[in-house]
Formats: C-alpha cells, structure tokens, sequence
C-alpha cells in the first residue's frame, strides 16, 4: 500500500520567500507529526495532529511557522519570509494513533534550502 | 528537558564483526524506538520495544531496553555491507492521548568495510 507522501521532494527559495509543504498521509493514520532534520542531525519534533486537530505544536520554532490539517488527511506546513537557518530536511510521519506502540511511519521528506 | 544520547556517532568495522550501538536517555521513558535511515532516505522503523527487559531481533539485528538504567542497545551481528545506514533511537514521551512524540538521538553512521 502506499506510504506517506511528501512534496515536493526538493525546495530552493530565496530568503524571505513564503514556502508550503504537503503532506499525505496513509489512510487510515489518525496521528500526523512534523519533525525538522538539520544535517547530520536526529530528527526534531515540530508539531503533532490528532485527526484535524493541533494537540501540540510546542516544537515550532517561530511564529513563522504553521501547519494545518484541515480535514483529518492531508497536512500543510508553512513556513512564512524564510531565513537561512530553515534549511533543513522536513519530514512527516503518521500512525494509527489508537495504540501507544504503533511506530511512526515516515515520509521520504521534503529537502528545503534556503538562499 | 529530555536527552538521548547515542555512542558511537560513526562506526567503521569489518564485514563479519559484531559491535553495538548504545542509546542513553536523561528521564524514566517505556517506550523507545530504533530507525533506520540510508542516504537521502527517510526513517524505516526497527525495532519498538515497550517495557523494561524487552529484547527484539531481526536478521543479524538485536535490540534490547534497560529501562532502570535508562538505556538501549542495538547489537549487530556478523556484519553485511548491506547494513551500512545511520541508525537513530527514539524516545517516546508522548502523552495518553497517542502523542507519540519522539525525541531522538542524534544517530550512529554505520559504514560496512568489505
């Protein structure tokens, strides 16, 4: 079955820009997390869904930042007048989210590199 | 704030050797998880392992968790090249609503040597 999607693959924009990031799902996943990986580094929690609703987005690392789930499925993650140090590889995952060991299944990322 | 730490950041052993990776973690935690990433990859998931004693094996991988000392260990046995890939934990500290927000190690890069 399909994975979680993530687009586009590759982003290059100038600071300041006004970037958006996509994310589906799998079907079904209840859970959707943003998580923002530097170079060489472990992943950082970003911000967490639970269905359409924004349970935790203490990991956001400015005002800057948004995203949103809508309708339950398909996340967005804005980043607004981007700077140097958003680069990084943006990454979403998702689980069922009804049981505590259910892994996270992770997207292959979005590659955002800032100008 | 939680740390988890991973020893060694970059390991480079031979074909057929055996080594482990160790995973610390700074707060009491029964969830902790072990990813797999290649190159310009995403994360694959492991290994999950939910209480204290747990051990889990997969191929020439072995994972086990010491939640007392706070503490996971990933095992390799008989190495392949076809193992080559950084290796991150995750603890979860997530909440009782299925946040399970994962903070992770900053990973081990595992180079193979033929």
């Amino acid at each position: 079955g399909a994975g979680v999607s993530q687009s586009p693959r590759y982003k290059v924009a100038k600071r300041g820009q006004d970037v958006a990031l996509r994310c589906d799902p799998i079907s079904g996943h209840v859970s959707l997390f943003w998580y923002q990986q530097a170079l060489g580094q472990g992943p950082e929690f970003l911000t967490y869904f639970q269905n359409e609703a924004q349970l935790d987005k203490s990991g956001l690392p400015s005002d800057r930042f948004f995203a949103e789930r809508p309708e339950g499925s398909v996340s967005t993650l804005k980043i607004q007048r981007t700077q140097q140090e958003d680069s990084a590889v943006y990454l979403c995952a998702s689980s069922l989210g009804t049981q505590n060991n259910s892994p996270l299944h992770f997207g292959n990322g979005t590659r955002l590199t800032v100008t | 704030e939680l740390k988890v730490e991973q020893n060694p950041l970059f390991l480079s052993m031979q074909e057929g050797k055996n080594y482990t990776i160790y995973c610390n973690y700074s707060t009491t935690s029964d969830r902790l998880y072990w990813y797999r990433q290649d190159p310009g990859k995403s994360l694959e998931s492991l290994f999950v392992l939910l209480s204290n004693g747990a051990v889990k094996q997969e191929g020439r991988l072995m994972a086990s968790l010491d939640t007392k000392a706070r503490l996971s260990t990933l095992h390799i046995t008989a190495a392949v090249h076809d193992l080559s890939a950084t290796y991150f934990c995750a603890v979860d500290m997530g909440d009782n609503f299925g946040n399970e927000k994962l903070t992770f190690g900053t990973g081990t890069r595992l180079t193979i040597i033929p």
